[in-house]
C-alpha cells in the first residue's frame, strides 16, 4: 500500500526565520510524483510545489524548497524567511503514474504551522 | 487560479436525505476527483471520472455516487446521507493522471 506520512503535527517558527516540514513516503513505485500543498484558514488548498521522482534536482518556487531524498522516500520542506501569511496546514502527497488507481493522490494528514511575530 | 467551483458551499441536512454537490470547471481538463477531508485523516479519495461518463471508486466510495454527463460538470451524490459522512468536500480536476491536481472551494456537510 502506498502511504505518505508527516510525523510533526504541529510546528511554529518566529517571522523570518526558516522551517523544515518532514514528509517521508511508502511506494513501490518508479514512475511517481511528489507535492505540497497549503491549506490556509481559509480552506483553500494551494500547491505549494511540486517534484518529479525521475528528478534528481530539488524543485524551489521563491521561498520554499524541498529536500528530496529518493533512497529514504524522504520529501521535506523548507520554508526560508517565514512570512504570518505562511500559517496554514501544510499536506504532502504523491501520485503514481500509469495502472492502479491512476491519478489518486495519496495525502498525509499534515502539519499545523504557526508563524509567530 | 484554475477556474474551478463548487455548490453548494455549505449545507446542513438530516439523516436519510439525498445530497447532491455539484463541480463545475472552466479548464476543459479530462480528469475530475471527489475528496473528502476530516480531521486526523488528510484527504481521501471517494470517485473520480477520466472522462464524459467514465467514472471509478475510490478509496472511501461506499455511500456514494457519482455522475459526469459533461466535460465540466461532476456531481456527487449521497444517496440517504448519514452523520459518517459529515465532512468537507473538495473536487479538484488535473490534466492528466500525474498532472498537478487542482482544488476546488470545498463544500462542508453537516448531517444531523
Amino acid at each position: 500500500a502506498q502511504t505518505v506520512t508527516q510525523s510533526q503535527p504541529e510546528m511554529s517558527v518566529q517571522e523570518a526565520e526558516t522551517v523544515t516540514l518532514s514528509c517521508t513516503y511508502d511506494t513501490s513505485e518508479s514512475n511517481y510524483y511528489l507535492f505540497w500543498y497549503k491549506q490556509p484558514p481559509s480552506r483553500q488548498m494551494i500547491l505549494v510545489i511540486r517534484q518529479e521522482a525521475y528528478k534528481q534536482q530539488n524543485a524551489t518556487e521563491n521561498r520554499f524548497s524541498v529536500n528530496f531524498q529518493k533512497a529514504a522516500k524522504s520529501f521535506s520542506l523548507k520554508i526560508s524567511d517565514s512570512q504570518l501569511g505562511d500559517t496554514a496546514m501544510y499536506f504532502c502527497a504523491f501520485v503514481w503514474g500509469l495502472g492502479g488507481s491512476q491519478g489518486n493522490l495519496i495525502f498525509g494528514k499534515g502539519t499545523k504551522l504557526s508563524v509567530k511575530p | 487560479d484554475a477556474g474551478i467551483t463548487q455548490s453548494p458551499r455549505h449545507k446542513v441536512t438530516e439523516t436519510g436525505t439525498p445530497v447532491t454537490l455539484r463541480c463545475h470547471q472552466t479548464e476543459n481538463h479530462r480528469y475530475m476527483y471527489w475528496y473528502r477531508q476530516d480531521p486526523g485523516h488528510g484527504l481521501r479519495l471517494i470517485h473520480y471520472s477520466y472522462g464524459v461518463k467514465d467514472t471509478d471508486k475510490g478509496e472511501v466510495s461506499d455511500g456514494y455516487s457519482v455522475s459526469r454527463s459533461k466535460t465540466e460538470d461532476f456531481l456527487l451524490t449521497l444517496e440517504s446521507a448519514t452523520s459518517s459522512q459529515t465532512s468537507v468536500y473538495f473536487c479538484a480536476i488535473s490534466e492528466s493522471t500525474v498532472s498537478t491536481q487542482y482544488f476546488g472551494p470545498g463544500t462542508r456537510l453537516t448531517v444531523l
